[in-house]
C-alpha cells in the first residue's frame, strides 16, 4: 500500500524558516517524481515544487511564487521528500500535501498524503 | 502560464442525477489533463489522467473527455459520496496549474 506521511508543519513568524518532511512507503521511491502541492484555507490547490526521479538526476521545478525561497530535496536512502521553506510570507499559510507523481512520461499526480499545516503569522 | 478555468464554480444536483463539469485551458494542452475529487477535510483523490483514463479503483461512473483546450468530467448516477469539490489540472508544461474547483452540492 502506498503511504505518504507529511510532518514538520507549524506556526512560524513572517521571514522565518521551516522544513517539511514526507516519509513514503509501499513503492520504489527513487523511481518516482515527487511534488508538493498546497492549499490555503478555504482555497483551491496550488502546485509548489517538483523533484524528478533518480533517472532524471533529481532535477527540480518550482512555482514562481516560491522560487528562490523554497527548496525541494529528497533522500532516497530514507524514502523521504523534503521542502525547505525560508523567507516565509503570510500568503504561504496553507496545508502542504506531498504527492507522488508517475515513474514514466508524462508524470501524473496519483497518490496524496494527508497534508501538514503551515501557518505564517506574527 | 496556462490558465485552467472550470465551470460552473458550484453545482446543485440530486441523488441519481448525471452531471457534467467543464474545464477550459488557455492554450492547447493536448490530453495532458487530470481530474481530482476532494471531500471536506480530506486530501484530494486522483480520478482521471490523460483526459479520459481512470486511475485504478475509480468507478466507471466517472468519465472524462476532451482534447486541446476543452474538457469535461461527467459523473453518472450521483450518490451521496460523490458530493465534493472537483478540480482539473494540466501537466503540459511548468508550472502545473489547477482549475479553481467546482463544488458539487446536494439539492
Amino acid at each position: 500500500e502506498v503511504q505518504l506521511v507529511e510532518s514538520g508543519g507549524g506556526l512560524v513568524q513572517p521571514g522565518g524558516s521551516l522544513r517539511l518532511s514526507c516519509a513514503v512507503s509501499g513503492f520504489a521511491f527513487s523511481d518516482y517524481y515527487m511534488d508538493w502541492v498546497r492549499q490555503a484555507p478555504g482555497k483551491g490547490l496550488e502546485w509548489v515544487a517538483r523533484s524528478r526521479n533518480k533517472g532524471n538526476s533529481y532535477t527540480t521545478e518550482y512555482a514562481a511564487s516560491v522560487k528562490g525561497r523554497f527548496t525541494i530535496s529528497r533522500d532516497d536512502s530514507k524514502s523521504s521528500l523534503y521542502l525547505q521553506m525560508s523567507s516565509l510570507k503570510t500568503e504561504d499559510t496553507a496545508l502542504y500535501y506531498c504527492v507522488r507523481s508517475g515513474n514514466n512520461w508524462p508524470p501524473i499526480l496519483d497518490s496524496w498524503g494527508q497534508g501538514t499545516l503551515v501557518t505564517v503569522s506574527s | 502560464d496556462i490558465q485552467m478555468t472550470q465551470s460552473p464554480s458550484s453545482l446543485s444536483a440530486s441523488v441519481g442525477d448525471r452531471v457534467t463539469i467543464t474545464c477550459r485551458a488557455s492554450q492547447d494542452i493536448s490530453n495532458y489533463l487530470a481530474w481530482f475529487q476532494q471531500k471536506p477535510g480530506k486530501a484530494p483523490k486522483s480520478l482521471i489522467y490523460a483526459a479520459s483514463s481512470l486511475h485504478s479503483g475509480v468507478p466507471s461512473k466517472f468519465s472524462g473527455s476532451g482534447y486541446g483546450t476543452d474538457f469535461t468530467l461527467t459523473i453518472s448516477s450521483l450518490q451521496p459520496e460523490d458530493f465534493a469539490t472537483y478540480y482539473c489540472q494540466h501537466y503540459k508544461s511548468y508550472p502545473l496549474t489547477f482549475g479553481q474547483g467546482t463544488r458539487l452540492e446536494i439539492k
